[in-house]
């Protein structure tokens, strides 16, 4: 699988979009790209995935580039509650493999 | 639906004791995940069972092991604790045999510590 590579932290004012990279230049042509969050000592949440394409959800957008070296998951109204680790996962099959993540804290 | 639920949520155990933790996945899901949550090293995958069979395994000792029954609910089993395997563990349900594609989802954990 995939090594991926994300900043530790970043900061988001409330209400304002939350844009979090992740890089992944060795990721194959099989592999997705996942996104999960986990606030304080709960279980990851499952947030979005995508192959090639742009996805949304209710909860968030992902943009892959056409290389697919790198992503950007967007929350586009970030809350309070948003305040969690993110994690970018890459896997084809198996198992997700965590690297540290992106402590995001979203202030007032 | 209801999502994945583990229990207990919390447990105490001291060196040396064994303890067994137990996942129920969301209905309909087959394959259900464990996964080690420590603060050193960060989440690792122990294991995955799909329809009662041990799929894939991670780089745990045999003293980490696992089980999943008919229903597809599955149990893991810590034996002669050590400190280091407090940890929170996670269980994890996907629909079907992990592919690509398919989506895990977390159940909250169990929070082990050993005294």
């Amino acid at each position: 699988d995939a090594k991926t590579t994300q900043p530790t932290s970043m900061d988001c004012a409330e209400g304002r979009a939350a844009n979090l990279p992740c890089n992944h230049s060795t990721i194959s042509g099989n592999e997705y790209v996942y996104w999960y969050r986990q606030i304080h000592s709960q279980g990851p949440q499952y947030i979005i995935h995508g192959l090639k394409n742009n996805e949304t959800n209710e909860m968030a957008s992902l943009i892959i580039t056409e290389d697919r070296k790198s992503s950007t998951l967007i929350l586009p109204h970030a809350t309070l509650r948003d305040t969690a680790v993110y994690y970018c996962i890459v896997r084809v099959t198996d198992k997700l493999i965590f690297g540290t993540g992106t402590r995001l804290q979203v202030f007032p | 639906k209801a999502g994945v639920t583990q229990t207990p949520r919390y447990l105490i155990k001291t060196r040396g004791q064994q303890v067994t933790l137990s996942c129920s996945p969301i209905s309909g899901h087959r394959s259900v995940s464990w996964y080690q949550q420590t603060p050193g090293q960060g989440l690792q995958f122990l294991f995955e069972y799909f329809s009662e069979t041990q799929r894939n395994k991670g780089n745990f000792p045999g003293r980490f092991s696992g089980r999943q029954f008919s229903n597809s609910r599955s149990e893991m089993n810590v034996s002669t604790l050590e400190l280091g395997d407090s940890a929170l563990y996670l269980c994890a349900s996907s629909l079907g045999v992990l592919a690509a594609g398919d989506t895990q989802y977390f159940g909250p954990g169990t929070r082990l510590t050993v005294l």
